[in-house]
């Protein structure tokens, strides 16, 4: 079946720095990838996407790029912000069968000024 | 724009009691769900809807029980609350997966619910 694996969190930086959360998937066919965010109290929120083998999606000062071969869509930002201290969702959803979203079990980030 | 809206937002039950949790969405999306989040494992599928009048199972369905009566409502039903149903619970909506541009979920704000 489909999973999608995530770094353990919480994660907890300085702002400014550089931030990667690793997301590898497992899926049978070619996925769609996505990040959702969710900010403290409120819904998760669709971050970036990519549909595609070696698409980068961006949004933000975020980029994930879908990496076939290594089943891989780490999440980079170069200079991080205190506003940028939420949860974070790697998904993937297959693009055939039903419209379900497999996430992963999410990181909690935390910036410190 | 609202979007999605979940109601209520908190709520406390009895072991045994019922309730029902709302889902209103105003962006014309044949597609809606309802998920769980449970702290270490993500987010998970409970039911979902891919048009009115419709419903199917996801992943933990069992305990629970949805209508679509209307294209913009989804209500999520729990007959006998137990305490392993304490959970937040997240309704998302979308165009269906043939609108690739548009087939993205839009998630409400959430349900706290506690099962004493």
């Amino acid at each position: 079946g489909n999973s999608v694996t995530q770094m353990e969190g919480p994660v907890t930086l300085s702002e400014e720095a550089f931030l990667t959360i690793n997301c590898t998937y497992t899926a049978t066919g070619y996925p769609s990838l996505f990040w959702y965010v969710q900010y403290p109290g409120e819904g998760l929120q669709l971050l970036l996407k990519a549909t595609k083998a070696d698409d980068k999606g961006s949004n933000k000062g975020f980029e994930a790029t879908y990496r076939k071969e290594t089943t891989s869509f780490h999440l980079e930002k170069g200079s991080v912000q205190v506003s940028d201290s939420a949860v974070y969702f790697c998904a993937l959803r297959t693009n055939f069968g039903n419209e379900k979203l497999t996430f992963g079990t999410g990181t909690r980030l935390t910036i410190i000024p | 724009n609202a979007g999605v809206t979940q109601t209520p937002k908190f709520r406390v039950l009895k072991t045994g009691q019922s309730m029902t949790l709302l889902c209103a969405q105003d962006m014309n999306h044949e597609y809606m769900y309802w998920y769980r989040q449970d702290p270490g494992m993500g987010l998970r599928l409970i039911h979902y809807s891919v048009g009115e009048g419709t419903t199917a199972k996801g992943e933990v369905p069992d305990g629970y029980n949805v209508s679509r009566l209307k294209k913009q409502n989804f209500l999520l039903g729990l007959e006998s609350a137990a305490p392993s149903q304490t959970s937040v619970y997240f309704c998302a909506s979308s165009y269906p997966l043939g609108n690739r541009d548009k087939n993205i979920q839009y998630f409400g704000a959430g349900t706290r619910l506690s099962v004493l």
